[in-house]
């Protein structure tokens, strides 16, 4: 079965950059899709497409796609970005849809 | 606005079935589809799968196959995830979410999520 790579946990100091990365071979062809999650909470929908923001979403994050990864970053990171972040893409086919096992993302 | 808005918390007993309910407000349901993803506690996000409320074709996690039904109705805008045969380890957080894409990837808006837990 498909599967996309995180790194379980990133840490970043209050106004630094982030980057959280997820891999898979499938990336080259699939889109990505970016969540936010905090405790207790629904996903946020972050970015989609690979690098597209949806309205509402600070400017701060963007994502990029290279090769088989693609990244999240997050500019001049907040106390309030503290959380859980999942990609989500499908494999080759289109067929079946996988989400990252997940980064979270800690602020010092 | 947009809302999907699901049904209470359920308590089941292993081998048992449930149906859980997310009810679509604020657009037109039949435009986009709908699926649903779950997560156990201290675990991360999970799919399920997808159903178009449109052409009520779905489309399930090979995890989930034979197990797992996406139902609707579209004259109360309301989708529907029935999970059968259910055991301890399918306890968990559910989620019904709006794609923005095509079978069941990207999803911009959730359900506040459908506590179910499984326990004899």
């Amino acid at each position: 079965s498909y599967e996309l790579t995180q790194p379980p946990s990133v840490s970043v100091s209050p106004g630094q950059t982030a980057r959280i990365t997820c891999s898979g071979d499938a990336l080259p062809k699939q889109y990505a899709y970016w969540y936010q999650q905090k405790p207790g909470q629904a996903p946020v929908l972050v970015i989609y497409k690979d690098s597209e923001r949806p309205s509402g979403i600070p400017e701060r994050f963007s994502g990029s796609s290279s090769g088989t990864t693609v990244t999240l970053t997050i500019s001049g990171v907040q106390a309030e970005d503290e959380a859980d972040y999942y990609c989500q893409s499908a494999d080759s086919s289109g067929t079946f849809v996988v989400f990252g096992g997940g980064t979270k993302l800690t602020v010092l | 606005q947009v809302q999907l808005v699901q049904s209470g918390a359920e308590v089941k007993k292993p081998g048992a079935s449930v149906k859980v309910s997310c009810k679509a407000s604020g657009y037109t349901f039949t435009s986009y589809d709908i699926n649903w993803v779950r997560q156990a506690t201290g675990q991360g996000l999970e799919w399920m799968g997808w159903m178009n409320p449109n052409s009520g074709n779905t489309g399930y996690a090979q995890k989930f196959q034979g197990r797992v039904t996406m139902t609707r109705n579209t004259s109360i805008s309301t989708a529907y995830m029935e999970l059968s045969s259910l055991r301890s380890e399918d306890t968990a957080v559910y989620y019904c979410a709006r794609s923005i894409a095509a079978a069941g990837i990207g999803a911009d808006y959730w359900g506040q999520g459908t506590l179910v837990t499984v326990s004899s």
